[in-house]
């Protein structure tokens, strides 16, 4: 099994700010990582694909990158509606689904 | 328009058995991979296995596998997840979750909150 490994586990940051969460796999998988913003109450939503493609609406102050086992989410100008968990997801080893565990970005 | 909608939520006893659902609309049902997540309370998200509805194969992640059972309907575009006897650890939020043009989760449903308690 990938394990998928997010740090830091919580990271306060004030509106404005920049944020960069990092996301490890066990082992490669390539560029088929995923990040995912949840909000409390909300079901997951879907910014970035391929580790680096946003989704569609997504947008463009999310970056991804990031390749084989290091990937990163930047959040360039962090705006009230962008403090939430999010999370990154290895699709590559299909149909095995790994989520990391989480990183809450909140106010400062 | 894709839209997932999943079965309300649901309050039962332990040993109590349960079937919820997730209804797939905008979209060929039969087309894409509809996967379960769940969701402990507090908790992150952890993948329980997924179904192809067009032929029903379906894929269980190791940690569930005999634990739950996942079926699809094409003829009402749904897919289920089921357990025959629930446990007070079943009690979660449970997502279904369908495929984009790649092995990522791009539609949601709303969730369905399951409770398990005596």
């Amino acid at each position: 099994e990938i394990v998928m490994t997010q740090s830091p586990a919580t990271l306060s940051v004030s509106p404005g700010e920049r944020a960069t969460l990092s996301c490890r796999a066990s082992q490669s998988v390539s560029s088929n990582l995923a990040w995912y913003q949840q909000k409390p109450g909300q079901a997951p939503r879907l910014l970035i694909y391929g580790a680096s493609t946003r989704a569609t609406g997504i947008p463009a102050r999310f970056s991804g990158s990031g390749s084989g086992t290091e990937f990163t989410l930047t959040i360039s100008s962090l705006q009230s509606e962008d403090f939430a968990v999010y999370y990154c997801q290895q699709y590559n080893n299909w149909p095995l689904w790994t989520f990391g565990q989480g990183t809450k970005v909140e106010i400062k | 328009e894709v839209q997932l909608v999943q079965s309300g939520a649901e309050v039962k006893k332990p040993g109590e058995s349960l079937k919820i659902s997730c209804k797939g609309s905008g979209y060929s049902f039969t087309s894409y991979w509809i996967g379960w997540v769940r969701q402990m309370p507090g908790k992150g998200l952890e993948w329980m296995g997924i179904i192809y509805p067009g032929d029903s194969d379906t894929r269980y992640s190791p940690s569930f596998q005999g634990q739950v059972t996942i079926s699809a309907d094409k003829s009402i575009s749904t897919a289920y997840l089921q357990w025959s006897s629930l446990k007070a650890s079943d009690t979660a939020m449970y997502y279904c979750a369908r495929h984009g043009s790649g092995s990522y989760a791009l539609y949601w449903g709303q969730g369905t909150l399951v409770t398990v308690s005596s």
